[in-house]
């Protein structure tokens, strides 16, 4: 299957900063990724779907200027969570090819904001 | 609205079965997946169903009737590293993306006791 590689896995950041997430296809070239947060014992919930070349679209109630994302390759795309906050604080999780039925997924990012 | 409904929490000891159901109401309906995720880390897919009926993958196997807006996955011959959230995911849409959108249930945490 397809590898999604995804950095880094844990990150803790003071409040007020900005913390970049880097999501990675390795072994073949996506033109769409996506992006999601996932709460403790939550289910994952769509933030973004990045587009390559374009602007991401992002999913209602998720704000576009918090949440920046950038597609610039067909390999690479980047979540920067600006002027965090504790309640930024989750698991975020990017997702990249696959097939019908088999979604590819990062390894995911912890966010601890304090 | 749309929405997956599945179980929060099911124990089981070791070698028993686990069966977890997966009821859906989405707008359309291309296929639902399963998936297993570990504490901390990423989804892994276990089983993709498009039509109607069982599909065996080792000790699990994915059950799906479209009539009844239904499926499961079945766990067999438990093990202790099966303890892991299990998230059912329908695709709703068929877009130009082959892998459209997907929706996804809030996970059952299936705990696996000695």
């Amino acid at each position: 299957g397809a590898v999604v590689s995804q950095h880094p896995s844990w990150v803790i950041c003071k409040s007020g900063t900005s913390v970049k997430i880097e999501c990675r296809s390795l072994d073949f070239q996506a033109t769409t990724m996506f992006w999601y947060r996932q709460f403790p014992k939550q289910s994952l919930m769509l933030m973004a779907t990045s587009n390559e070349g374009s602007k991401a679209t992002y999913e209602q109630g998720v704000e576009k200027d918090k949440f920046l994302i950038n597609h610039a390759s067909l390999t690479l795309s980047t979540l920067t969570v600006t002027s965090a906050h504790p309640e930024d604080s989750s698991f975020y999780i990017c997702r990249a090819g696959g097939g019908t039925g088999e979604l590819f997924f990062g390894e995911g990012s912890r966010l601890t904001v304090l | 609205g749309q929405s997956l409904e599945q179980p929060s929490e099911v124990t089981a000891v070791e070698g028993a079965i686990v069966q977890i159901n997966c009821t859906y109401q989405t707008s359309g309906f291309y296929g639902l997946s399963w998936y297993q995720q570990h504490d901390g880390g990423a989804p892994t897919f276990l089983s993709y169903n498009a039509l109607d009926g069982l599909e065996e993958t080792g000790r699990f196997s994915s059950f799906l009737s479209r009539s009844d807006s239904y499926g499961y996955l079945l766990l067999q011959e438990l093990q202790m590293k099966d303890s892991a959230s299990y998230f059912c995911a329908v695709r709703d849409r068929k877009t130009t993306d082959s892998w459209g959108k997907f929706q996804f249930g809030a996970g059952t945490q299936v705990v696996v006791t000695p």
